[in-house]
């Protein structure tokens, strides 16, 4: 199992540019999510989906937007890039339900937008 | 309102020795408390995790310490060694919801 992968792994966009940031898991599981790090911050949830078609927001959802077509992937969209969404992505992925399941991360993209 | 409070920010301790690394949390309905480790470079990873039924849980060189009524929870790591020089996120979740984490603490472990 390839586990979660993330594309790209760099990204730099002018302010304005639009652009998708690509997650996908191989390992069947319901549940996946995108987070942005920044210094200081932790990791706070941008957008969730229980499973394909559903989607929801997390705390700091304005700016993206995410669709779940299939159960392996969750892309994340910047719809105008703004400096404030300067940061790095996670994406992650846990089988659902009300078991203690490991959220799974991937490697993360690091986004910078001048 | 931050759910999950992490302290301290960043963490020295010298080969050898205890790391120690506190959080707090106020919802009473999180039923799920991981630590996860991270890597420069690299997305965060599963270390360890316990459930609000057990008060101690060790794994190896590291133990969660969880105190229910304290609304508590801590990560300590027996003979830190150099290689443990990351930065450490604890995290809460209430059941089938997402995980809030805390803002991570930096350790450093000089040789």
């Amino acid at each position: 199992n390839a586990g979660v992968t993330q594309t790209p792994k760099f990204q730099v966009l002018k302010t304005g540019q639009s652009m998708t940031l690509q997650c996908a898991q191989d390992m069947n599981h319901e549940y996946m999510s995108w987070y942005r790090q920044d210094p200081g911050m932790g990791l706070r949830l941008i957008h969730y989906s229980v499973g394909a078609g559903i989607t929801d927001q997390g705390e700091v959802p304005n700016g993206y937007n995410v669709s779940r077509s299939t159960t392996e992937d969750f892309p994340l969209r910047l719809l105008s890039a703004a400096p404030s969404q300067t940061s790095v992505y996670f994406c992650a992925s846990t089988p659902f339900g009300k078991g203690y399941n490991e959220q799974f991360f991937g490697p993360g993209t690091r986004l910078t937008v001048l | 309102q931050q759910q999950v409070k992490q302290s301290p920010q960043s963490l020295i301790v010298q080969k050898g020795g205890i790391s120690i690394i506190n959080c707090a949390y106020e919802n009473t309905a999180f039923d799920y408390f991981p630590w996860y480790q991270q890597f420069p470079g690299k997305g965060p990873a599963l270390l360890i995790a316990i459930r609000p039924d057990v008060s101690e849980k060790k794994e190896g060189r590291f133990t969660i310490s969880f105190n229910k009524s304290a609304k508590q929870f801590s990560l300590h790591i027996m003979d830190s060694q150099p290689g443990d020089s990351a930065t450490y996120f604890c995290a809460a979740r209430e059941a089938g919801t997402a995980l809030i984490f805390g803002k991570g603490t930096t350790l450093s472990v000089s040789s």
